[in-house]
């Protein structure tokens, strides 16, 4: 069964960057999904960051676009999250998943990683 | 961007209960419209995707109907798992939004 797994440093400096990976199992990354970026700033909703298809096609959330870059690794089979300049705004738990076939709900998610953006 | 709007915020029920939650888009979506479950530390289920369609393993006590701009959750019989935070999402178009979430509490 499809499975993500979610890595990174936990705390990021103000300024700097944030580099998350999701590692695939389960299933081969250059299967025909996107794979997707949530994040959820504590007590707050989800916010959709960004998908990306095995072929290198990205889409991004319009209001993180300059910031943020999601890239895939198909000799890993894992896809990647890079945020820059980040705030105490970016602190949140960060979740990738994997979209289903037609309609493109989302029943695959990684258990989520806090990163907290802290001096 | 499309938004979406649930309401309410939170709500108070009982075990028994039927409880509806709406969720409405700012332009239409016509049906990518899908029902997430969540609950504290965990990530979100899906519940219901293409707005009616139960997700395999889900309970029918929960139900999902709508089209194009206004959407509806229904749980009938509320059980004690069932309170959580439930949000939509549409697919429709990127950035494939979320609502901002309906807690469910018990009364």
């Amino acid at each position: 069964q499809v499975q993500l797994q979610e890595s990174g440093p936990g705390l990021v400096k103000p300024s700097g960057t944030l580099s998350l990976t999701c590692d695939v199992s389960g299933v081969s990354i250059t299967s025909n999904n996107w794979w997707i970026w949530v994040r959820q700033p504590p007590g707050k909703g989800l916010e959709w960051i960004g998908e990306i298809h095995h072929s290198g096609s990205t889409n991004y959330t319009p209001s993180l676009k300059s910031r943020v870059t999601i890239s895939v690794d198909r000799s890993k089979n894992q896809f990647s999250l890079t945020l820059n300049s980040v705030t105490a705004a970016d602190t949140a738990v960060y979740y990738c998943a994997r979209d289903g076939a037609g309609v493109r709900a989302i029943p695959y998610w990684g258990q989520g990683t806090l990163v907290t953006v802290s001096s | 961007d499309i938004q979406m709007t649930q309401s309410p915020s939170s709500l108070s029920a009982s075990v028994g209960d039927r409880v509806t939650i709406t969720c409405r888009a700012s332009q239409s979506i016509d049906r990518y419209l899908h029902w997430y479950q969540q609950k504290p530390g965990k990530a979100p289920k899906v519940l219901i995707y293409a707005a009616s369609t139960l997700q395999s393993d889900v309970p029918s006590r929960f139900s999902g109907s709508g089209s194009g701009t206004d959407f509806t959750l229904t749980i009938s019989n509320l059980q004690p798992e069932d309170f959580a935070t439930y949000s939509c999402q549409q697919s429709y178009s990127t950035p494939r939004s979320f609502g901002q979430g309906t807690k469910v509490e018990i009364k």
